[in-house]
């Protein structure tokens, strides 16, 4: 049984960074890939990118690259997604997902609320 | 590629058969997949491959579509039923997602 848990909720200033994390339990970590979603209070769901740890690719949403790292430690089954120069607008839950080739994102993390407030 | 779901949203009453669209601006084949998003929770994958039933969804909820234009098709409602709708294509990076399907009870 597949399991995705996501670090704690997080409080930002502008300006600065946020890194969540995603440990993978139950599944092939390394070969399947793990794409990130944010969805803001009230808003839609919307991809950031994702990352094929085996293989260390990486695809970013173009509104996000240059400001979004995406990371995974192979050792630990952990998935990592790093956002700089937050504003307010970056206020959202950010959810890991898994994508194992079937097209559909078939196993999702709880969710990590990451507020920017000054 | 961009997706547009209609309608916005929807009320319906518990048996009704409802249908959501989802429209990509170009081909996708049938890389679709369409979520369940209930408040507070993260989304749950219902279809993939734009008909294939995820293992323990309901088969009251199918899926249909190929290229450009996608159905997602729930024959009886339940009052459990009551969510927010999202499809997704995986065909072409960016993953995009339509803007989400409100269905409300009538």
């Amino acid at each position: 049984h597949v399991q995705l848990v996501q670090s704690g909720a997080e409080v930002k200033k502008p300006g600065s960074s946020v890194k969540v994390s995603c440990k993978a339990s139950g599944g092939t970590f390394s070969s399947d890939s793990i794409s990130w979603v944010r969805q803001a209070p009230g808003q839609g769901l919307e991809w950031l990118g994702r990352i094929i740890p085996m293989l260390g690719i990486v695809n970013s949403a173009q509104n996000y690259q240059g400001r979004v790292t995406f990371t995974a430690d192979k050792s630990t089954s952990t998935a990592y997604m790093e956002l700089s120069s937050l504003t307010s607008e970056d206020t959202a839950v950010y959810f890991c997902a898994r994508y194992s080739g079937n097209y559909g994102l078939d196993y999702w993390g709880q969710g990590t609320l990451v507020t920017v407030s000054s | 590629i961009q997706l547009t779901q209609s309608p916005s949203s929807l009320s319906a009453s518990v048996g009704d058969r409802v249908t959501i669209t989802c429209r990509a601006s170009q081909g996708i084949k049938n890389y679709l997949a369409w979520y369940q998003q209930k408040p507070g929770k993260a989304p749950k994958l219902l279809i993939y491959g734009a008909s294939t039933l995820q293992s323990g969804v309901p088969s009251r909820f199918s899926g249909s579509g190929s290229g450009t234009d996608f159905t997602l098709t729930i024959s009886s409602l339940q009052p459990e039923d009551f969510a927010t709708y999202y499809c997704q294509q995986l065909n072409t990076y960016e993953y995009t997602f339509g803007q989400g399907t409100k269905l409300e009870i009538k």
